[in-house]
């Protein structure tokens, strides 16, 4: 299974509403993942099962979506968001699958 | 409090087989449900999973990476220690472990090491 990201990079002003979506080459379950990197920091955990926000992640990052589609949104970036940000998915053979990345540049 | 911490050689030549050690505290890779994974990033470019081993020895590999890699336990010690055959330069990249778990997070990896960072040439 494929993970492809669109867009690959993107600029964004504080503030702004950002939407990063994930497809999948086939059906998957809801077993999607977001991860948010920091240049020269190991990647952090945002989102689990599709919509479940780790535990001390802000609200403003939001998950959704099923199937083959899913999003991850930010509601009002803050400064501390430019950053790049992955999903990943566990199929059902217990294989992990990360996407392309996410580039969040500021405008 | 979960750490993770990865050792090993910083410079390995081209053919040679790398050894990583994935070095754990704050939980018991004994515990039903519970993993260690390894992913990979190259400079510049995505993480790459490359192997998970769970708590009853279960062992996934990346398809494409299956024929060169190898994940192994020690309880006892709170290591996971991964093998890679056959290096080369494309395999340089900063080499992550982190922890998992098929319940509550589902299969994502919620703590990572800092990783290391490992380049092959010769």
């Amino acid at each position: 299974i494929q993970l492809t990201q669109s867009p690959s990079s993107l600029s964004a002003s504080v503030g702004d509403r950002v939407t990063i979506t994930c497809r999948a080459s086939q059906g998957i379950s809801s077993y999607l993942a977001w991860y948010q990197q920091k240049p020269g920091k190991a990647p952090k955990l945002l989102i689990y099962a599709a919509s479940t926000l780790q535990s001390g992640v802000p609200s403003r990052f939001s998950g959704s979506g099923s199937g083959t589609d899913f999003t991850l949104t930010i509601s009002s970036l803050q400064p501390e968001d430019f950053a790049t940000y992955y999903c990943q998915q566990l199929n059902s053979y217990l294989l992990l699958t990360f996407g392309g990345g996410t580039k969040v540049e500021i405008k | 409090q979960i750490t993770l911490k990865e050792s090993g050689p910083t410079l390995v030549k081209p053919t040679q087989t790398l050894t990583l050690t994935c070095t754990f505290s704050g939980f018991s890779l004994s515990t039903s449900g519970v993993g260690v994974g390894w992913i990979r990033q190259p400079p510049g470019k995505a993480l790459e999973w490359l192997a998970l081993i769970y708590w009853n020895d279960d062992k996934r590999y990346s398809p494409s990476l299956k024929s060169r890699l190898t994940i192994t336990k020690d309880t006892s010690k709170n290591q996971v220690v991964l093998t890679m055959t056959n290096m080369d330069p494309v395999d340089t990249a900063t080499y992550y472990c982190a922890h998992s778990s098929l319940i509550g997070i589902v299969g994502s990896l919620d703590y990572w090491g800092q990783g290391t960072l490992v380049t092959v040439s010769s």
